[in-house]
This record gives structure tokens, C-alpha cells and sequence, in this order.
């Protein structure tokens, strides 16, 4: 399996704009997780899914953001509209049921100008 | 609020010295703990981890040590090598499913 794939690589886009972030679980894998990447506050997570539902979004910090999971082996990440502070490394990983390890993309490097 | 935390931003070691790193967590009903290693560009990868019912956990160059009463945990690697040179970042599960991490100590090994 070529791991969790995560597109685009490095985004850039100016305030106001949506942006949409993409994820390929590894195949096989219940539980998909977006994490947010920033100095001061680590790595946070902003929502997980099990089986295509979201279990908890208590880490999305504001309305303007939203994730989905329409099938087992796609998910996205949405921000809309996009503001200079969301710009960070927005990871995503995936994990087996019952397994305590997850599995990490390479990451998107969001920036908002 | 962070529930895991990691006090030293960075760190530097000699290399074939020990790299002591530290990890704080407040949330007594944390039962795994993780570290994760993140190179420049890729995603964090496992490397370590430990269940609440152990002290310790030894892999190699790296052991993982918990201490429950006083809620921390340190992962030792020695000897160190310039490879090692990383971000690493320490993380806590209290359901087996999510898990909440730290800021993260990146860890620099001078030959």
C-alpha cells in the first residue's frame, strides 16, 4: 500500500477563498483523523471518522471549517472562507480498529495570504 | 487546553550521548502513550509506545518510561545518532482511537 496520500502538497491562496484539502486513507483502515499542525500548539486534532462518520469534531475551531468522508477511501477537508491564521501543516492519518497507531501523510502545507 | 504537553522545544546531544526527552500530560484517565517522529516535510511516524499498566518499554536504542503519579513520560535514545535528528512528539490515548499530542521537541545530534 503507498500509505495515507495526501493532495495537494502545498497550497497557496489569498484570504476569503475556499480551500479544500484531500486524503486517501491506507486501505483497509476504520478510523481516518485530520490534524492541524502549528508552533505554538503542536499537532491538534480537529476531527476523526470511524467507518465514514464523524465520531467527533470537537477540535474544529470555527464554523468555516467542515470535513467529510463521503466513502472508506476518500475524505476532505474544507475551509471556507480561509484566513491568514489557518495557514499551517494540515496532516492526515489513519489507523486499523482497536490499533493505537496511526498512520500519517506527508501533510498540506496551507498558506493564506 | 494542551492535555499533552512538552516543555522543551528543542534539544541538542552529542552524538553517542543520551537524548532525554520529556512529555507532561494532565489527563489522569490517559491509559497509551505514544512518540512519534517527524522528519522536515514527511508526516510524524510511530516509534514508540507504552501501556499504562507498564513502567517501561525498551526498543532498541529507545526506551519509553512512565512514571503514572507523577504524569510524565520520557523516551531515552542512546546512543544517539546524527539520523536521529528530528521533531519527535509525544502523544496520549484514553479510548484507543484519539489521540492528543504535544507541541512536539526537536532534537538536534551534533557528530
Amino acid at each position: 500500500d503507498a500509505g495515507v496520500i495526501q493532495s495537494p502538497r502545498h497550497e497557496v491562496t489569498e484570504m476569503g477563498q475556499e480551500v479544500t484539502l484531500r486524503c486517501k486513507p491506507i486501505s483497509g483502515h476504520d478510523y481516518l483523523f485530520w490534524y492541524r499542525q502549528t508552533m505554538m500548539r503542536g499537532l491538534e486534532l480537529l476531527i476523526y471518522f470511524n467507518n465514514n462518520v464523524p465520531i467527533d469534531d470537537s477540535g474544529m475551531p470555527e464554523d468555516r471549517f467542515s470535513a467529510k468522508m463521503p466513502n472508506a477511501s476518500f475524505s476532505t477537508l474544507k475551509i471556507q472562507p480561509s484566513e491568514p491564521r489557518d495557514s499551517a501543516v494540515y496532516f492526515c492519518a489513519s489507523s486499523l480498529p482497536g490499533s493505537t497507531e496511526a498512520f500519517f501523510g506527508q501533510g498540506t502545507r496551507l498558506t493564506v495570504v | 487546553d494542551q492535555q499533552v504537553k512538552q516543555n522543551s522545544p528543542s534539544l541538542s546531544v552529542q552524538e553517542g550521548r543520551i537524548s532525554i526527552l520529556n512529555c507532561d500530560y494532565t489527563n489522569s484517565m490517559f491509559d497509551y502513550f505514544l512518540w512519534y517522529k517527524k522528519y522536515p516535510a514527511e508526516g510524524p511516524t510511530f516509534l514508540i509506545s507504552i501501556s499504562s499498566i507498564k513502567d517501561k518499554n525498551e526498543d532498541g536504542r529507545f526506551t519509553v518510561f512512565l512514571n503514572k503519579s507523577a504524569k510524565h513520560l520520557s523516551l531515552h535514545i542512546v546512543p544517539s545518532q546524527p539520523g536521529d535528528s528530528a521533531v519527535y512528539f509525544c502523544a496520549a490515548s484514553n479510548t484507543g482511537n484519539q489521540f492528543y499530542f504535544g507541541t512536539g521537541t526537536s532534537l538536534t545530534v551534533i557528530p
